[in-house]
């Protein structure tokens, strides 16, 4: 069975500082990879993911995550954030060989609550 | 908006009662999970319907169950509700590319 492990429950930081949301996750087996975001009174959104290929992945908004297979971690990564990046963020696995429908079956992490101060 | 709707938005509940929670997939997914988000948590998975059929399942007991419809559309099931089952359940549809999550339905169990 595969976890995912979010090491911060809440992440506080200044509107335009950087901040880095962190993801471990622990699979036997190949897994795609998957952020998701989660607004206030809203459902999940996917941020980026990733498949195969590239190991450095990018969200249309400004973040970015990175795969590196010998620390089975998975961070998410701004330069600088706004005030509307406030919300929960997830970290997700999924397993790779069970094709399509794979995209369904996740195991989240436990959220990581970044909170974006003017 | 990702085209997946779920009703109710919120409902209550007594223990032991039965409940049942609908989906209405994005048209032409053929796809459809159903995840429990207690408060504090991220989601969990409970089961999978692919193409009307289930296609795998968290570790749920049997008194959560699912349908899906030959429209696509779903209903989760529980029966003898227990108050640790008050949490956000959430549906989601996907075409086998992309995965659309619904707002989720709030269930709270007195």
């Amino acid at each position: 069975a595969q976890s995912v492990t979010q090491l911060d429950s809440q992440v506080p930081v200044f509107e335009e500082a950087p901040v880095e949301l962190r993801c471990n996750y622990s699979s036997s087996v190949s897994v795609y990879l998957f952020w998701y975001v989660q607004y206030p009174n809203q459902g999940l959104q996917l941020l980026l993911k990733y498949l195969s290929g590239s190991t450095l992945v990018e969200s249309i908004n400004g973040f970015e995550a990175e795969f590196n297979k010998s620390q089975t971690s998975f961070h998410l990564r701004k330069p600088s954030v706004h005030i509307s990046d406030t919300a929960e963020y997830f970290c997700a696995v999924s397993l790779s060989w069970a094709g399509g429908t794979s995209y369904g079956k996740l195991t989240f992490g436990q959220g990581t609550i970044l909170t974006v101060h003017p | 908006e990702t085209g997946v709707t779920q009703s109710p938005t919120h409902l209550i509940k007594t223990r032991g009662q039965q409940v049942t929670l609908r989906c209405s997939s994005q048209s032409g997914h053929n796809t459809v999970s159903w995840y429990q988000q207690a408060l504090g948590q991220g989601p969990q998975f409970i089961f999978q319907y692919y193409r009307e059929e289930e296609n795998g399942r968290g570790n749920f007991p049997p008194r959560f169950s699912g349908l899906q419809f030959p429209n696509y559309s779903s209903e989760l099931n529980v029966n003898a509700l227990e108050l640790d089952d008050s949490a956000l359940y959430l549906c989601a549809s996907s075409d086998n590319e992309k995965l659309f999550f619904g707002s989720g339905t709030q269930l709270s169990v007195l």
